[in-house]
């Protein structure tokens, strides 16, 4: 089955410093990839829908100036939290569509823990 | 809007007893699919099952059997015989079916086995 990789798996941060997250699909083509934030014991929140060669659409409530994403190939999307705080510690996920299986299958990176401190 | 329900928000079960996770969504299009994913502790989320809202065949795999009722919104899904390697979290998702592709996950069901 097609697999999707998040770089790093865990981070830890100081307060203030950035962080960049990669997603990559390794396997296969990805116009589209979507991040994810999951806090603890709670479900996950889609962050934003991030589109090959343009700009990601963001949620609303979502900081489009603190979560910068960029997906500048078919297989790559990157996720940077801008001057993290200790409230963005969370476990983010990002999950790339299949566009050779018509586009409905979707795959979950296996996650990137951020903790703030 | 989209929206889904998982109203048992963790369930306990002694091995080897059936246990069934309710999923109850909501949707005014026609076409949509529905899943469910595993998050073991680990994190990473386990694809399940998709179905799409045409097909309201039951579906078995294993121990694994899903009940999809239109008349009532609902995708159920039962662990027969359950085993304590079923522990995890379960999440049920819909999927407008646009190519938008965006999942709206329910809040999820910490499902417990204990040996």
């Amino acid at each position: 089955g097609a697999v999707v990789s998040q770089h790093p798996s865990r981070v830890i941060c100081k307060s203030g410093t950035s962080v960049k997250i990669e997603c990559r699909s390794l396997d296969f083509q990805a116009t589209t990839m979507f991040w994810y934030r999951q806090f603890p014991k709670q479900s996950l929140m889609l962050m934003a829908t991030s589109n090959e060669g343009s700009k990601a659409t963001y949620e609303q409530g979502v900081e489009k100036d603190k979560f910068l994403i960029n997906h500048a190939s078919l297989t790559l999307s990157t996720l940077t939290v801008t001057s993290a705080h200790p409230e963005d510690s969370s476990f983010y996920i990002c999950s790339a569509r299949d566009l050779g299986q018509g586009g409905y299958e979707q795959y979950f990176g296996p996650g990137t823990r951020l903790t703030v401190t | 809007a989209q929206k889904v329900t998982q109203a048992q928000t963790e369930i306990s079960v002694v091995e080897k007893e059936d246990v069934t996770l309710d999923c109850v969504y909501e949707t005014r299009d026609t076409t949509y699919y529905l899943f469910w994913y595993k998050q073991p502790p680990s994190g990473e989320l386990v694809f399940l099952i998709r179905r799409n809202s045409f097909d309201e065949q039951n579906e078995i795999s294993g121990r694994y059997s899903w009940n999809f009722q239109k008349s009532t919104s609902s995708f159920n899904f039962t662990i027969t015989a359950s085993q304590v390697v079923d522990s995890a979290v379960y999440f049920c998702a819909l999927d407008r079916g646009s190519t938008l592709g965006r999942l709206y996950f329910g809040r999820g069901t910490q499902l417990t086995v204990w040996p």
